[in-house]
């Protein structure tokens, strides 16, 4: 069974640093794409970036380009989103998920999601 | 970025009714289109692919239609389990997502 699944939920002050994981399961890590998804309160789905874990390669959608970090270990099955300096509006639920094909595909597998509360 | 246009925002239906979202793109994106249903406080699901495809273990009360820039979801005969948010998503380039449709009962 293919499994992601999320660190948990943290709470931040503006300014801090954050690496959030999601370790895959059940199947090749390394042959699918890891996309990240932000949901902020209310709101709909954004594509963050998204990551290669055979090779590291990373495509970002233009939004967040400069503003996170996403990498990964092949080696532990694991992918990483990361912010060196937080703001209030980063808050929001973080959700991995597993691409079928190539960067340009459908996400078949999603984790639980990372609640991230930034807040003074 | 290919933008992705879901009318209506929110709908509601009786029980069996049948519903329809409408979803489209900014530039011609073939078939190149996902749904995908959410629940309140879960993570999203796969039930379309490839515009028309259903991915398996989904009802068949759900279906989709249409290439190059619009599109259609829906649901035959609306269920009291069916309550959730709908969202296309574009694979043409880099994927992006509709703004979502929230779905409950009358």
């Amino acid at each position: 069974e293919v499994q992601l699944v999320q660190s948990g939920a943290e709470m931040k002050k503006p300014g801090e640093s954050l690496k959030i994981s999601c370790k895959g399961s059940g199947y090749t890590f390394s042959n699918h794409w890891i996309g990240w998804v932000r949901q902020m309160p209310g709101k709909g789905l954004e594509l963050m970036g998204i990551v290669y874990p055979a090779d590291s390669a990373i495509r970002y959608s233009p939004s967040f380009q400069g503003q996170v970090t996403i990498s990964a270990d092949n080696s532990i099955n694991t992918a990483y989103l990361q912010w060196s300096r937080l703001k209030a509006s980063d808050t929001a639920m973080y959700y991995c998920a597993r691409s079928k094909g190539d960067y340009k595909s459908r996400f078949d597998s999603w984790g639980q999601g990372t609640l991230v509360t930034v807040s003074s | 970025d290919i933008q992705m246009t879901q009318s209506p925002s929110s709908l509601s239906a009786y029980v069996g009714d049948r519903v329809t979202i409408t979803c489209q793109a900014s530039q011609d994106i073939i078939n190149n289109l996902n749904w995908y249903q959410q629940k309140p406080g879960k993570a999203p699901k796969l039930l379309i692919y490839d515009a028309s495809n259903l991915e398996t273990g989904v009802p068949s009360r759900f279906s989709g239609s249409g290439s190059g820039t619009d599109f259609t979801f829906t649901i035959s005969s609306l269920q009291p389990e069916d309550v959730a948010t709908y969202y296309c998503q574009q694979y043409d380039h880099l994927p992006t997502f509709g703004q979502g449709t929230k779905v409950d009962i009358k």
